[in-house]
């Protein structure tokens, strides 16, 4: 099945803070794992991917955490800025020969100044 | 220049027509999809084109017919169009390895069926 949910989860931070959102999926043979940043009226960025082969990836203010324990992916955010504030994706691949990426319900981060 | 363009942007229509989404990619990837967002932000795989080969058709409409002419451009057509139609439509590439890698989205058609 995917990884689902009945609302659009939100996050409301203060600029400064760090943020962190959270994504559960639900396919154990997923090895491979994205987040997307999706600003207004614009179509998903890449932000950072992590292989099932790791636990944790870091990036340029961000960083992805990968429990594959209990299927559980974060992406965590330092120094929020008001331009962060979008919906974020996590996106997994449900195995290696698999030719398509399966999408969570994504979660709206706002980024009070 | 942008990576994967997709044209128009903006799509209003009544129902019953039928019309065309254009996507194109300058990247030199292999493989295109086709993507569909509701109005919750549901990102929904519908297509995907391997060198311009089906490999991927979701549970979608036989009204939607996608279109690939050659690697760099994946279409999007759809008949008898229908209010539950009313989405955001992504297109996007990847270079496909062992399975799908990161995927580069177009900035997606809003469609109305009025």
């Amino acid at each position: 099945g995917e990884s689902v949910g009945l609302h659009l989860p939100t996050l409301s931070v203060q600029e400064g803070d760090n943020s962190i959102i959270n994504c559960a999926y639900s396919n154990s043979a997923s090895d491979y794992f994205i987040w997307y940043k999706q600003e207004s009226g614009k179509g998903p960025q890449f932000i950072i991917d992590i292989r099932s082969n790791m636990d944790k990836r870091q990036g340029q203010r961000v960083t992805v955490l990968l429990n594959k324990t209990v299927k559980h992916l974060s992406l965590q955010i330092a120094a929020t800025q008001p331009g962060d504030s979008a919906v974020y994706f996590c996106a997994e691949n449900g195995g290696g020969s698999n030719y398509k990426l399966t999408f969570g319900k994504g979660t709206l981060l706002t980024v009070n100044p | 220049d942008t990576a994967v363009s997709q044209t128009p942007k903006y799509l209003v229509t009544q129902m019953g027509n039928d019309k065309s989404i254009k996507c194109e990619q300058n990247l030199g990837h292999d493989t295109m999809y086709w993507y569909k967002q509701d109005s919750k932000k549901f990102l929904k795989i519908m297509f995907s084109y391997n060198n311009k080969e089906l490999i991927i058709n979701e549970t979608v409409p036989n009204r939607f017919s996608p279109k690939s002419p050659d690697k760099a451009h994946l279409n999007l057509h759809i008949n008898s169009l229908e209010l539950g139609d009313s989405a955001v439509y992504f297109c996007a590439s990847s270079q496909v390895g062992i399975g799908v890698e990161k995927l580069f989205f177009g900035s997606g058609t809003q469609l109305s069926v009025l």
